[in-house]
């Protein structure tokens, strides 16, 4: 596509449920980030990968937070047994490559836990 | 933390003035990137400036880097309300490392 798909654009789970949000990168780059971002902040890295693996996933909150990228395209962020503090807009970005500079980003998926 | 603070938090002025924003940040960089957001929507890259650089523009931006301090600004000129948004800085430390964001300038420019 174009720019970076995600999807769902909105999501209203009750709290304990399971969480799946998909990214759709832009074709062609093998860097791809995940981000959170609360009302009023910045984003807050989360993981990313370089290629199907996951260069760096030290922003990850606890182990109920997981992403895979299994063909080095599509990525999915999992939420297990969400809580109402995982409420935020996850944003999801990709590069041509890691450092080579810009990041692009989608337009994030809106996640409330209630 | 070695992420970017940005200042002033929030901004508001008259469409036609010109807004400054400032980013400082606590370690080396490879490069610091300048982003935009409208409200409910994703970023945007506005402009990139390497650790050996001083100074960049692009359009109505101009961005500064003073590794000795630290610190780097955005300097919006000739504003319009359409620049109402909120500006973040990013850095970059090089290697496998990820972009660290600040927490953001809320710019308003009033008609």
């Amino acid at each position: 596509g174009a720019g970076v798909s995600q999807t769902p654009s909105n999501k209203v789970t009750e709290k304990g449920k399971y969480v799946e949000l998909r990214c759709d990168p832009i074709s062609g780059h093998t860097a791809l980030y995940w981000y959170r971002q609360s009302l009023g902040q910045g984003p807050e890295f989360l993981i990313y990968f370089q290629g199907t693996g996951a260069a760096d996933d030290s922003g990850l909150p606890n182990d109920r937070f997981f992403a895979v990228r299994p063909e080095g395209s599509v990525s999915t962020l999992k939420i297990q047994r969400t809580e109402r503090g995982d409420s935020a807009v996850y944003l999801c970005a990709s590069s041509l490559r890691q450092g080579t500079g810009e990041l692009f980003f989608g337009e994030g998926s809106r996640l409330t836990v209630l | 933390s070695q992420q970017g603070e940005e200042d002033p938090q929030a901004l508001s002025i008259q469409e036609g003035e010109n807004a400054t924003m400032n980013c400082s940040y606590k370690t080396s960089i490879n490069n610091l990137q300048w982003y935009r957001q409208n409200s409910g929507r994703g970023l945007v890259h506005l402009i990139l400036i390497r650790s050996n650089e001083r100074e960049k523009h692009s359009g109505r931006l101009r961005v500064t880097l003073d590794t000795s301090k630290k610190s780097s600004s955005l300097l919006i000129t000739a504003s319009r309300a359409a620049d109402t948004a909120s500006y973040f800085c990013a850095i970059l430390k090089g290697g496998n490392t990820p972009l660290v964001f600040g927490k953001g300038t809320r710019l308003s420019v009033i008609a």
